[in-house]
């Protein structure tokens, strides 16, 4: 099977950069997705990484090594409105079926 | 603007009852799929489908049902046999197989309990 590993929770100010890193277990996947959810809200998407290396949107980017089994969201600049739930997710290669980790709930202070 | 709608947002459901989840989206998307999110919990995968007429079990599909007779429709039926249903559900939806980057598209969820 497929697992993904997340801290529960991190905490920065407002304007400070943080990574949130996610390790996984897995025989084969197409990429490594990206999502962040708001108390009680849907999960909405950030940010996809099918090769290996850094993809950037804005303030947010994602990073894959497919060698370390690793990924990391790196989020610039942060803002009180970034205080969400963020999930990393495995893409399936049987499918588009996503396999999603536990999710770090990050905590961003005045 | 397309998107995906999830009703009721609140359900109740009452010891040996059957309820339905409605998700209806106007994406034009071909698959579709149904989590369940417990409190502090990531997402797990009941059922999906990639086309209409067809569907599979995800990872914890035992006590639901659902159908895709419509290409716009995937409503999730949580039987009597579900024993433990209190969850937040989340319908999304995606582009066809084939098309890896597609991101799944969610629905604003429903909330049962067990009255």
């Amino acid at each position: 099977g497929q697992s993904l590993e997340q801290p529960s929770e991190v905490t920065a100010v407002e304007g400070a950069i943080v990574q949130i890193n996610c390790t996984y277990q897995t025989s084969g996947f197409y990429g490594l997705s990206w999502y962040q959810q708001h108390d009680g809200g849907a999960p909405t998407f950030l940010s996809y990484n099918g090769l290996d290396g850094l993809e950037e949107t804005g303030r947010f980017s994602s990073f894959l090594s497919r060698s370390d089994s690793y990924g990391y969201l790196l989020l610039q600049e942060l803002q009180m409105k970034d205080s969400a739930s963020y999930f990393c997710a495995l893409r399936d290669t049987g499918f588009q079926k996503l396999v999603f980790g536990t999710g770090t709930r990050l905590l961003v202070s005045p | 603007d397309g998107g995906i709608t999830q009703s009721p947002k609140y359900l109740f459901r009452k010891e040996g009852q059957n309820v339905t989840l409605s998700c209806e989206q106007n994406l034009n998307h071909d698959a579709m799929y149904w989590y369940r999110q417990d409190p502090g919990q990531g997402l797990r995968l009941i059922y999906y489908s990639q086309i209409v007429n067809d569907f599979q079990k995800g990872d914890i599909a035992e006590g639901y049902s659902v159908s895709r007779e419509k290409k716009e429709s995937f409503p999730l039926t949580v039987t009597s046999a579900q024993k433990n249903p209190t969850a937040f559900y989340l319908c999304a939806s995606s582009g066809g197989a084939g098309f890896s980057n597609q991101p799944q598209h969610f629905g604003d969820g429903t909330r049962l309990s067990i009255l």
